[in-house]
């Protein structure tokens, strides 16, 4: 049972749009929820988290909101770069263990010049 | 700094091989993690080191064998793998458990054929 799940596989957009990334996740228990940033062969790279607490979180360009009650979240991306082009993975964290991070299977972001 | 690093970035085995992965931290991050990447997968736990001591073994395969030999430091140690073991493997780290927080910064991983 995918816990985590990322419905769009690939999007593509415009250098200087809006890129949206979407996640859902089945576990209530689930209370922080974190986006990484992945690029061919190197380790994910940390982007930005929620708490479940909160239903919006803003770093630089890069924003996150949270729906509990629709069990939902998405990252958005204003203005999207070429360089943002890469894998993005949504994880939970919470769910009855300290350590464990769910991962959803990624969307692939292009970003045309 | 939320470096993580990893050696070998690139290591070539035969299944009779005995090799080691080594990852290091100096962020004081208490817990330390393995992960299996394969491609176009998200990343699969497969240990987790507490404050040294071995907290998590996801049904890991004996021919993996973890060692965290201090705060700072997390080895892999392989013996007798298979060719479908071959994939990148991930070392993370993040604060400590029970904070309420979950992020892990991950290292550059270690890309690993098994022939």
């Amino acid at each position: 049972d995918q816990q985590v799940k990322q419905n769009s596989p690939s999007l593509s957009v415009q250098e200087g749009r809006i890129s949206i990334l979407n996640c859902d996740y089945t576990n209530s228990m689930f209370d922080y929820f974190l986006w990484y940033k992945k690029y061919p062969a190197e380790g994910p790279t940390f982007l930005i988290s929620i708490s479940s607490i909160k239903d919006k979180n803003e770093d630089g360009r890069f924003t996150v909101f949270l729906n509990k009650s629709a069990k939902h979240l998405s990252l958005h991306i204003v203005p999207s770069q070429p360089g943002d082009s890469a894998v993005y993975f949504c994880a939970a964290g919470g769910g009855g263990s300290n350590y464990k991070l769910t991962f959803g299977k990624g969307t692939l972001l292009t970003v045309n010049p | 700094d939320t470096e993580v690093t990893q050696t070998p970035k690139h290591l070539v085995m035969g299944m009779t091989n005995k090799k080691s992965l080594k990852c290091e931290q100096h962020m004081g991050h208490r817990a330390m993690y393995w992960y299996k990447q394969k491609a176009k997968k998200p990343p699969e736990l497969m240990f987790v080191y507490s404050y040294e001591k071995l907290s998590i073994n996801e049904s890991v395969p004996s021919r993996f064998s973890p060692e965290c030999p201090n705060s700072s430091l997390l080895n892999l140690h392989l013996h007798a793998l298979q060719p479908e073991d071959s994939a990148l493997y991930l070392c993370a780290s993040s604060p400590r458990g029970g904070t309420g927080r979950y992020e892990q910064y991950f290292g550059p991983g270690t890309r690993l054929t098994v022939t």
